[in-house]
C-alpha cells in the first residue's frame, strides 16, 4: 500500500511570491490533514478535511493560506503572498475511519524557505 | 488546552543499550490516545507506539514499549537493544478520542543519538 505522497519536498521561494504544496493520502483515507513544523518544534494543525469539507481550520492564517480538497481525494494548500515566517516543512497526514481513525500517517513533508 | 511536555531535548545511547524517552501530558479528559512518532532526517513521521488511555496494560512493540502512568500523566518510551536506525527525533503525541479537533498535540521532541 502506498503511503502519503506529497510534492514537492523542498521549494525556496522570495518574500510576497505564492507557493503550493500537493498531498495525496493513503487510498481510503476520508480524513486528511495539513501540519506546520517549525525548526525544533512538533508539528501544529493547520487544518482538518473530513472527505471534501474543511472541518478545523482554526490555525490557519486565512489572510495568506488557503486550502482545498477537491473529489475529498487530493489536496493543495496554498501561502499568497509567503512571509519569512513561513519558512518551515508542511506535512500531511490522513487516517481512516473506523477502528483505526485515530492513527495518522504522515508524508515525507514539503520544506520551504522562504528569502 | 491539553499539552506535552518533553524534558530531553536530547539523549544518547550506545548501540545494544537501552534508552528512555520521557514525556508527560496535561489534559482534564479521562479518554484518550497516545502515542510515539519517530521523525529520522528524511523527515518522514513514523509512528512508533501507541496507548489507548483506558488500557492499563502497556503497549509493547518489538523493541520499544512504555510505561504509562495515567495518574501521573507520564508516557515514557524505552527502547530495548538500541540499533544505529533508531537515531532520530522522537516525539510524543496527545490525542482526544472523541470529540474536539481530532488533531494530534505534539511534544517538541527528543534528539536521540546512537553511538556504535
Amino acid at each position: 500500500e502506498a503511503g502519503v505522497v506529497q510534492s514537492p519536498r523542498y521549494k525556496i521561494i522570495e518574500k510576497k511570491q505564492p507557493v503550493a504544496f500537493w498531498c495525496n493520502p493513503i487510498s481510503g483515507h476520508n480524513t486528511l490533514y495539513w501540519y506546520r513544523q517549525n525548526l525544533g518544534q512538533g508539528p501544529e494543525l493547520l487544518i482538518r478535511y473530513e472527505n471534501e469539507e474543511a472541518v478545523d481550520d482554526s490555525q490557519l492564517p486565512k489572510d495568506r493560506f488557503s486550502a482545498e480538497r477537491l473529489k475529498g481525494v487530493d489536496s493543495t494548500l496554498k501561502i499568497q503572498p509567503a512571509e519569512l515566517g513561513d519558512s518551515a516543512v508542511y506535512l500531511c497526514a490522513s487516517s481512516s475511519g473506523g477502528t483505526s481513525r485515530e492513527t495518522q500517517y504522515f508524508g515525507p513533508g514539503t520544506r520551504l524557505l522562504v528569502l | 488546552a491539553q499539552t506535552v511536555t518533553q524534558s530531553q531535548p536530547e539523549m544518547s545511547v550506545q548501540e545494544a543499550e537501552t534508552v528512555t524517552l520521557s514525556c508527560t501530558y496535561d489534559t482534564s479528559e479521562s479518554d484518550y490516545y497516545l502515542f510515539w512518532y519517530k521523525q529520522p532526517p528524511s523527515r518522514q513521521m513514523i509512528l512508533v507506539i501507541r496507548q489507548e488511555a483506558y488500557k492499563q496494560q502497556n503497549a509493547t512493540e518489538n523493541r520499544f514499549s512504555v510505561n504509562f502512568q495515567k495518574a501521573a500523566k507520564s508516557f515514557s518510551l524505552k527502547i530495548s537493544d538500541s540499533q544505529l536506525g533508531d537515531a532520530a527525533m522522537y516525539f510524543c503525541a496527545y490525542k482526544l478520542t472523541q470529540g474536539g479537533s481530532e488533531k494530534l498535540v505534539f511534544g517538541k521532541g527528543t534528539k536521540l543519538t546512537v553511538n556504535p
